[in-house]
């Protein structure tokens, strides 16, 4: 069964760095593209950052130069290193799974983890 | 970069109604459209992908289409459980507002 399971949320202040974690089981994270998408508080999904099979790395403009995604194949875990953060990065981030087809579409999502950056 | 754009942003509807929601890129996509279903507190669900192809275990009530810039999800009966948000993404991984679809 294919899980993804996050960690590592919590209270940060501005500025601040917090290290998300997604751990999966059921598949290998390496032989898929594996995506953050977070969601702010009463609002719309945003897509974060994608990592690729072959390791290319791309971001949102809005986190360019502050997030970090990375993956660890021994530990099968997906990363999201944030740094700088912002008050306007408070949301629920979720890992996610490429899926089929040509959309880069997500079939498994995580439970997702709460950020809150605040003073 | 491509934007998006859902409507209407929200409906509401009776059980056993039809229930089509649009989605628009603001340039062509061919068919490189997704749509989701994301309950309250609940992570999103995939619920089609290349614009008309139903994921697997998805019930049949729910259809898409389109290609190039305009695009349709379908609920050919809405039922209570059907209760949720729906998001389009095209495959630049960019995400649709949302229409939140209610029960009247």
């Amino acid at each position: 069964e294919v899980q993804l399971v996050e960690s590592g949320g919590g209270l940060v202040q501005p500025g601040g760095s917090l290290r998300l974690s997604c751990v999966a089981s059921g598949f290998t994270v390496s032989n898929n593209y594996m995506s953050w998408v977070r969601q702010a508080p009463g609002k719309g999904l945003e897509w974060v950052s994608v990592i690729y099979t072959g390791g290319n790395t791309y971001y949102a403009d809005s986190v360019k130069g502050r997030f970090t995604i990375s993956r660890d194949n021994s530990q099968n875990t997906l990363y999201l290193q944030m740094n700088s953060l912002r008050a306007e990065d408070t949301a629920v981030y979720y890992c996610a799974r490429g899926s089929r087809g040509s959309s880069w579409s997500f079939d498994y999502w995580g439970q997702g983890i709460l950020v809150t950056v605040s003073s | 970069d491509i934007q998006m754009t859902q409507s209407p942003s929200s409906l509401s509807a009776s059980v056993g109604d039809r229930v089509t929601i649009t989605c628009q890129a603001s340039q062509d996509i061919s068919n490189h459209l997704n749509w989701y279903q994301q309950k309250p507190g609940k992570a999103p669900k995939l619920l089609i992908y290349d614009a008309s192809n139903l994921e697997t275990g998805v019930p049949s009530r729910f259809s898409g289409s389109g290609s190039g810039t305009d695009f349709t999800f379908t609920i050919s009966s809405l039922q209570p459980e059907d209760i949720a948000t729906y998001y389009c993404q095209q495959y630049g991984f960019t995400f649709g507002p949302g229409t939140k679809v209610d029960i009247k």
